[in-house]
């Protein structure tokens, strides 16, 4: 079946603790994205990447990292958590054509 | 930038009515999406619409482009509590999607 992955889908941590969100497809698609939603401001683009070793800065890049090493993963990195990064969390990819985003299922963090 | 604004905020309907939800962008649409999303879950793909007066339906669900291709409409005929939940409209630009700012929509029976 063709999907987004993401992991984990809740988690609860503490300021400056740093950890990883990580997103798979197994489409082979070229462009992956992460954006946030948040109540009232609905969903912004932090980070994405057109294919492997190519990433860009999207509407709120602040406090994140991303990397692709590899066409199929695309981590989402918080060095040092926030209380404002609590959020849910979206990963998407799409073909390069720019034909239909695929969404994983949402990862809700929580930062205390 | 591209902005899309959809219209209603919320709706709220009975069991059996028929609603509409606009999305409008303040420039030319190359891609719509509409995307259904229940409270704090991951987003259902509905439809896409590329052409000027394109339309597109899924069980009980139509949406349209209009000619121009600045706006979208979302129809929902004769709605059931399962319809119930946030509907979003999505611009595809050449980096990202753009997102409307939702409509929630509840259905009572």
């Amino acid at each position: 079946e063709a999907q987004v992955t993401q992991n984990p889908r809740y988690l609860i941590t503490v300021t400056g603790k740093k950890l990883t969100v990580t997103c798979s497809q197994n489409m082979n698609h070229e462009y992956m994205s992460w954006y946030r939603q948040d109540p009232g401001l609905g969903l912004r683009q932090i980070y994405y990447s057109m294919n492997v070793e190519v990433t860009d800065k999207g509407d709120v890049p602040e406090g994140y990292k991303v990397s692709r090493k590899e066409k199929r993963n695309f981590p989402l990195i918080l060095e040092s958590p926030s209380p404002n990064q609590t959020s849910l969390y979206f990963c998407a990819s799409r073909t390069g054509g720019g034909y239909g985003y695929t969404f994983g299922s949402g990862t809700r963090l929580t930062v205390v | 930038s591209q902005e899309l604004e959809q219209s209603p905020q919320s709706l709220i309907v009975q069991e059996g009515k028929n609603l509409t939800i606009n999305c409008t962008s303040s420039k030319t649409l190359y891609g719509l999406y509409w995307y259904k999303q229940k409270y704090g879950e991951g987003l259902i793909f509905l439809m896409m619409l590329q052409k000027g007066g394109e339309e597109k339906s899924h069980e009980k669900i139509t949406a349209k482009l209009d000619e121009k291709k600045q706006q979208s409409s979302l129809h929902i005929t004769a709605s059931q509590p399962s319809h119930a939940g946030i509907y979003l409209c999505g611009a595809d630009t050449a980096d990202k999607l753009i997102f409307g700012t939702g409509t929630r929509l509840q259905v009572f029976p």
